[in-house]
């Protein structure tokens, strides 16, 4: 059963600085792992899908990598804002099992302070 | 906006109350997705349906109906709800069934409270 663990559940960081998060799946016989944020009480925005045929995608100042021999996924933001305070959830889709079922961790809950 | 509209944003219903969940894309995406985000848990996959067929029911309570009378539309009626039923109810489609090309769509979510 494929598990996903994201780490940290929580950081803070002054404005400016450039950060990582990890996302960890057991499973390696994944189609994709997508990348999304959310903010208190609203729905996902999808940030970067990485197939994994890839290695990494970029969108701006987010940076993500796909390691899927070791099972792993980073999302590096660069001079991070307080605006890019929000949950950040990692999710992997399977090969096989139930049609359409990504699988999700529990979250980095970011805080950027000014 | 994201192109997936779910409303509404808030609903508070009692536990003998009946209520529907909406839904709408206009994407063109083939296949839409009921997914439930409860408080410390991840969010766990409800229903898909892919052409308007419903292709998974991922051992959901009965008190939870779906409905996908077309391609853009995706409801989810509600009936008897216990008050662990409270989450954040989120709607997702994907161009192709699966997701295995461009990934998902989400919408903003319904957040249900049952009393």
């Amino acid at each position: 059963k494929q598990e996903v663990t994201q780490i940290p559940a929580a950081l803070s960081v002054p404005e400016g600085e450039n950060l990582v998060l990890n996302c960890s799946f057991t499973d390696s016989a994944i189609y994709n792992l997508q990348w999304f944020r959310q903010d208190p009480g609203k729905g996902l925005t999808s940030l970067l899908l990485i197939q994994s045929s890839q290695r990494e995608q970029t969108s701006g100042r987010l940076n993500a990598s796909l390691d899927k021999s070791s099972g792993r996924s980073t999302l590096y933001i660069a001079a991070s804002q307080p605006g890019d305070s929000a949950t950040y959830l990692c999710a992997v889709l399977n090969y096989g099992g139930s049609q359409g079922n990504l699988i999700f961790g529990k979250g980095t809950k970011l805080s950027v302070k000014p | 906006e994201t192109g997936v509209t779910q409303t509404p944003r808030h609903l508070v219903m009692g536990m003998t109350n009946k209520k529907s969940l909406k839904c709408e894309q206009h994407l063109g995406h083939n296949a839409m997705y009921w997914y439930k985000q409860s408080a410390k848990k991840p969010l766990e996959l409800m229903f898909v349906y892919s052409l308007e067929e419903r292709v998974e029911n991922n051992s959901v309570p009965s008190r939870f109906s779906p409905e996908c009378p077309n391609s853009s539309h995706l409801f989810l009626h509600l009936h008897t709800l216990q008050p662990e039923d409270s989450a954040l109810y989120l709607c997702a489609s994907s161009q192709d069934s699966g997701g295995l090309d461009y990934g998902y769509t989400f919408g903003s979510g319904t957040r249900l409270t049952v009393v």
